[in-house]
């Protein structure tokens, strides 16, 4: 079975805090996704990457930065945490494109930014 | 632009009875539409894959449609249970070189006792 993990369930910051969610896939995919997902807007991509160190903007960057220095990892970095980042993200993993790019998510993290 | 609109946007119905979740797409060209089921506070998990050629696929219960003509799917759960209750997503991916295939915003099914 695909199995993706995420290193938290549950995550409290305060506003300002630099924060990293990390995501670990362990089925050796080329791809590796970062969303969040908030009430009524559904899931909205915020940077993915198709190889190690290489990352492309989604929809929604401003705010975020990513680091993929190996392949089974792929880190969100949160620098300056503010309380519109309080959201659900979720990590998804895959490979190929189009009709090959199949995604696997992670349970997800819940982030509260107080 | 590619878009995935999915109806209702929720859903109440009672144990045991059935239910039909729509999913419209202007996705093009089409290469294969999957429906996810989301627990709440959890990620989405897979329930069925369809492409081009297929027009039906079960997953136990869960029974997805397919009309590559009319650019819908839809998603028929039989004899629902409690735990039948989340969050139901329409993913369509697109035959170009896209790593990235479009997401619906979901329905969220209630299935009360």
């Amino acid at each position: 079975d695909v199995k993706v993990t995420q290193s938290s369930r549950y995550l409290v910051k305060r506003t300002g805090e630099k924060v990293f969610l990390e995501c670990v896939q362990d089925m050796d995919h080329e791809n590796m996704f970062w969303y969040r997902q908030d009430p009524g807007l559904g899931l909205r991509l915020i940077y993915f990457s198709y190889d190690v160190k290489m990352k492309e903007k989604g929809d929604i960057p401003e705010g975020y930065s990513v680091s993929r220095e190996k392949k089974e990892r792929f880190s969100l970095i949160l620098e300056s945490a503010s309380t519109n980042q309080t959201s659900m993200y979720l990590c998804a993993s895959g490979y190929g494109t189009g009709s090959q790019n199949i995604q696997y998510f992670g349970a997800g993290t819940r982030l509260s930014v107080l | 632009k590619n878009q995935v609109e999915q109806s209702p946007q929720s859903l109440i119905i009672l144990e045991g009875k059935n239910c039909t979740l729509q999913c419209n797409y202007t996705v093009s060209p089409f290469s294969n539409l999957r429906w996810y089921k989301q627990d709440t506070g959890r990620g989405p998990v897979s329930l069925t894959i369809m492409t081009f050629s297929e027009n039906t696929k079960s997953n136990g219960r869960y029974t997805a449609t397919l009309d590559a003509d009319t650019k819908q799917s839809s998603l028929h759960i039989t004899a629902s249970q409690l735990s039948d209750s989340a969050s139901y997503i329409c993913v369509v991916s697109d035959r170009g070189g896209s790593y990235i295939p479009t997401f619906g915003r979901g329905t969220s099914l209630i299935v009360h006792p």
